[in-house]
């Protein structure tokens, strides 16, 4: 099956301070791929999709100053939190679309911890 | 606008107990229907999934059946194990794979 990482697994940083998560897919290419938001003990909300070579189309309520998204090649996108604060503080979970297939595939998680 | 409903957890079983999660959802248009499940510590791998009406999706003896007249996608396994203890999630996509998750149903098997 295809597989996507996340890079970091986890991450604690101090208020302030901007963090950036990748997420790759590893074995095919993905044109979008799509980044979610897991808060303890709740389901995934989306918070945007990430388009490769255009902007990223982001959720209603999402900060698109504060969660920066780029999609510069096939098999990378990257979220970074500016200033990040406790409230942050998530799971942070991408998937990709893997051509003709009818599904997505998920990455691991990254779990930001912010102090 | 879409959305998913599933039955609030969680659930304990004991082994061997038959296992049943319901789903049900609001869409516009024929979306794809899927269960997600979720390992403690890992990531969301998908289960199964049923893309038009009346069909089953089934996988490790888990099975569901995508009812367009009940708008539902409910999980069912005859028997289940301490393994399947994890957090299922229905979800529905429609065109651009856009997917909405219901809010997770967390599963206890007691052996």
């Amino acid at each position: 099956g295809a597989v996507v990482s996340q890079h970091p697994s986890w991450v604690i940083c101090k208020s302030g301070t901007s963090v950036k998560i990748e997420c790759r897919s590893l074995d095919f290419q993905a044109t979008t791929m799509f980044w979610y938001r897991q808060f303890p003990k709740q389901s995934l909300m989306l918070m945007a999709t990430s388009n490769e070579g255009s902007k990223a189309t982001y959720e209603q309520g999402v900060e698109k100053d504060k969660f920066l998204i780029n999609h510069a090649s096939l098999t990378l996108s990257t979220l970074t939190v500016t200033s990040a604060h406790p409230e942050d503080s998530s799971f942070y979970i991408c998937s990709a679309n893997k051509p003709g297939a009818d599904t997505q595939y998920f990455g691991p998680g990254t779990r930001l911890t912010v102090l | 606008g879409n959305s998913v409903t599933q039955m609030e957890g969680p659930v304990t079983l004991s082994e061997e107990a038959f296992l049943t999660i319901n789903c049900t959802y609001t869409a516009t248009g024929y979306p794809s229907l899927f269960w997600y499940v979720q390992y403690p510590g890992e990531g969301l791998q998908l289960l199964l999934k049923a893309t038009k009406a009346d069909d089953k999706g089934s996988n490790k003896g888990f099975e569901a059946t995508y009812r367009k007249e009940t708008t539902s996608f409910h999980l069912e396994k005859g028997s289940v194990q301490v393994s399947d203890s994890a957090v299922y999630f229905c979800a529905l996509s429609t065109g651009g794979f856009k997917t909405i998750f219901g809010a997770g149903t967390r599963l206890f098997v007691k052996a």
